[in-house]
């Protein structure tokens, strides 16, 4: 069955670094996603992208943050300068069609702890 | 703000008990309502979802109906298995969101054989 996929799966990063999460969608879908769940704390949408562009993005995902397509089979989202706050799961989710009615499939996960 | 409240977990219950897992929200318009699950090691997935009042969805003998006037979309299921141990989301998606499920904290059900 297609999957998500997604990595790593733990990355461990100073504050102030750089990361890059990856994630390869369903092949066939179109619409692709990043929420992340801090611990304890509910799932929060970060970003949607179509179509080569950002369709929405939430409060949380400002400057600090970018997606990118970069070569048709994977989808990143990139923390430019990390803080301790931005430890969490990432999930990246993909669909064939809009969220208002497609599934979204989600990955397993990226963990994400700042030091 | 929209925001989705459920039941806080976890749950434990004995094998073929039923199970109800409150979720209630708080939305502008009419959104689409969701349930996701999460087995253990893996990604959310979609259960079920209903996107006017008064529909039902289904799945594997899970249901919830969207409830307008309790604003409420409840989880129920006659007879719980223990592979139905896992953590349940109840979501919404406003109407014209591009993707921004706003997602409860999660309900973590464990089934007891």
């Amino acid at each position: 069955e297609p999957e998500v996929t997604q990595t790593p799966s733990h990355q461990v990063t100073q504050m102030g670094q750089e990361v890059i999460l990856r994630c390869v969608p369903i092949s066939n879908h179109l619409y692709f996603y990043w929420y992340r769940q801090i611990l304890g704390q509910k799932v929060e949408f970060l970003v949607s992208f179509y179509n080569n562009e950002i369709s929405e993005k939430s409060e949380i995902f400002d400057d600090q943050f970018s997606v990118e397509r970069p070569d048709g089979s994977n989808f990143t989202l990139k923390i430019r300068s990390t803080k301790l706050e931005d430890s969490a799961m990432y999930f990246c989710a993909s669909s064939l069609q809009g969220a208002d009615t497609g599934e979204l499939f989600f990955g397993e996960g990226s963990r994400l702890t700042v030091l | 703000g929209d925001s989705v409240t459920q039941m806080e977990g976890p749950v434990t219950l004995s094998e073929e008990a039923f199970l109800t897992i409150n979720c209630t929200y708080t939305a502008t318009g009419y959104p689409s309502l969701f349930w996701y699950v999460q087995y253990p090691g893996e990604g959310l997935q979609l259960l079920l979802k209903a996107t006017k009042a008064d529909d039902k969805g289904s799945n594997k003998g899970f249901e919830a109906t969207y409830r307008k006037e309790t604003t409420s979309f409840h989880l129920e299921k006659g007879s719980v298995q223990v592979s139905d141990s896992a953590v349940y989301f109840c979501a919404l998606l406003r109407g014209g969101s591009q993707g921004n499920l706003i997602f409860g904290k999660g309900t973590k059900l464990s089934v007891k054989p």
